[in-house]
């Protein structure tokens, strides 16, 4: 079946550094990736997301890249803020009898140290 | 609105007790899914409905149910509560790809 692989698991940045975390995935049919950002105790929350027809997709300080011949995509945040200290999952969809089935990356947990 | 409201917060059972985790919501969603999440595996699927009265299994449905009589709720039933299933779980809603996620209940079994 469908699987995405993230990494790192962790990832230590100074603030003000750029952090990038990977994903890659294995159902050539996935066509919508979405990031979402899980802070301690609360649910996970959409930051970002890509289709499948696009490179690339930024919103502020946060990108996001796609290559679909590569079955990869990454998260790219730049100028990280001690705020931006986090678990974050990247997410595949893949379609299963009418429903679009997100499958998640392990996650990876971010530490932004002042 | 609210949005995705999950009740309990927190819950602890015995082995072998039943119980039923409660998911709302007010947006008008048709898609609603339960998952659990577990330290190092991310999210899991476990059951999710495309709308009123239709529910399928997802990739971890055994010693779950689940029900979609109305639009706006989604409950989780665990039938005979196991180790096995201490997690946390979250219940989402979605007008089809984006979902959007409760607070979670976090549940431990004796």
């Amino acid at each position: 079946g469908e699987n995405v692989e993230q990494h790192p698991s962790t990832l230590s940045v100074q603030e003000g550094d750029s952090a990038v975390i990977k994903c890659t995935y294995s159902d050539s049919a996935s066509n919508y990736f979405p990031w979402y950002k899980q802070e301690l105790g609360k649910g996970p929350q959409l930051i970002i997301d890509i289709r499948s027809n696009v490179g690339e997709k930024k919103d502020q300080r946060i990108a996001v890249t796609l290559n679909k011949t590569a079955k990869h995509f990454s998260l790219h945040i730049t100028e990280t803020q001690p705020e931006d200290s986090a678990v974050y999952f990247c997410a595949a969809i893949r379609g299963v009898r009418g429903y679009n089935k997100l499958i998640f990356g392990a996650g990876t947990r971010l530490a932004v140290h002042p | 609105n609210a949005g995705v409201t999950q009740t309990p917060k927190f819950q602890v059972l015995k082995t072998g007790q039943s119980m039923t985790l409660q998911c709302a919501q007010d947006m008008n969603h048709e898609y609603m899914s339960w998952y659990r999440q577990d330290p190092g595996m991310g999210l899991r699927l476990i059951h999710y409905s495309v709308g009123a009265g239709i529910t399928d299994q997802g990739e971890v449905p055994n010693g779950y149910n689940v029900s979609r009589s109305t639009t706006e709720d989604f409950p989780l039933r665990l039938l005979s509560a196991a180790p096995s299933q201490t997690s946390v779980y979250f219940c989402a809603s979605g007008p089809r790809n984006e979902q959007f996620f409760g607070p979670g209940t976090r549940l431990t079994v004796l």
